[in-house]
């Protein structure tokens, strides 16, 4: 079992819709969750973090996090050709000088079709 | 507040030959982490410095491989006697030390793509 799955699609969407990005962790003793978006040839770049239960909110962007499902997500509204990119889902476990390490999944790409 | 930046930013090199790359920062940010991406996955961690000392290490980062940052500042990976399989993108990231709360993010450089033939 990967540390973090994600399905890698791609996951095509007609422009205006929502695109719905999910991402499973093993590890329960996760604390830190983010979401980066990354095109093609280019290096990450941070869309989200989260670090409690519920919903977190950010423009176009909401990120929902369930710890007890081990389950994050994020939602894109009025999806945009601009969006069009691979989502990486990121977990960090314990904070602390320990480890401090970002575990990523294998993202999915997201395709905005016009 | 420039971003993180990395050089160079494509290195295409001999098997056997060794290479070394470096990294800057995020001005402030005392934490730096070097990653390492190929084809078709995401990031996987290498090391992490906090100011100039080496926390930890991956498994992944064989003795060929040597990562310094001794001013707490920049930082550079050297890979020794190169192999096709290092080709990959070396990311960078840096973040600021937020306390014991947790929420530090990690800010990626633009990468260097290093092609082995």
């Amino acid at each position: 079992q990967k540390e973090v799955e994600q399905n890698s699609g791609p996951l095509s969407v007609p422009e205006g819709a929502i695109a719905s990005l999910n991402c499973t962790y093993s590890d329960r003793g996760s604390q830190s969750f983010f979401w980066y978006r990354q095109y093609s040839g280019k290096s990450p770049e941070l869309i989200m973090s989260i670090y409690s239960n519920g919903d977190k909110e950010d423009g176009r962007f909401t990120a929902q996090l369930n710890k007890a499902s081990q389950y994050v997500s994020l939602l894109i509204r009025d999806s945009q050709p601009s969006d069009s990119a691979t989502y990486l889902c990121a977990v960090r476990r314990n904070y602390g000088g320990a480890t401090n390490k970002l575990i990523f999944g294998t993202g999915t790409l997201l395709a905005v079709q016009p | 507040d420039t971003g993180v930046s990395q050089d160079p930013r494509h290195k295409i090199t001999k098997r056997g030959q060794n290479v070394t790359f470096r990294c800057d920062p995020i001005s402030e940010h005392n934490r730096l982490y070097w990653y390492r991406q190929t084809l078709g996955q995401g990031p996987e961690f290498l090391t992490y410095f906090q100011n100039e000392a080496q926390l930890e290490k991956s498994r992944l980062l064989s003795d060929r491989f040597s990562a310094e940052r001794p001013k707490g500042s920049f930082s550079t990976l050297e890979i020794q006697r190169t192999e096709q399989g290092d080709s990959a993108m070396y990311l960078c990231a840096s973040s600021p030390f937020s306390g014991t709360s947790g929420t530090d993010t990690q800010y990626f450089g633009p990468g260097t793509r290093l092609t082995v033939l």
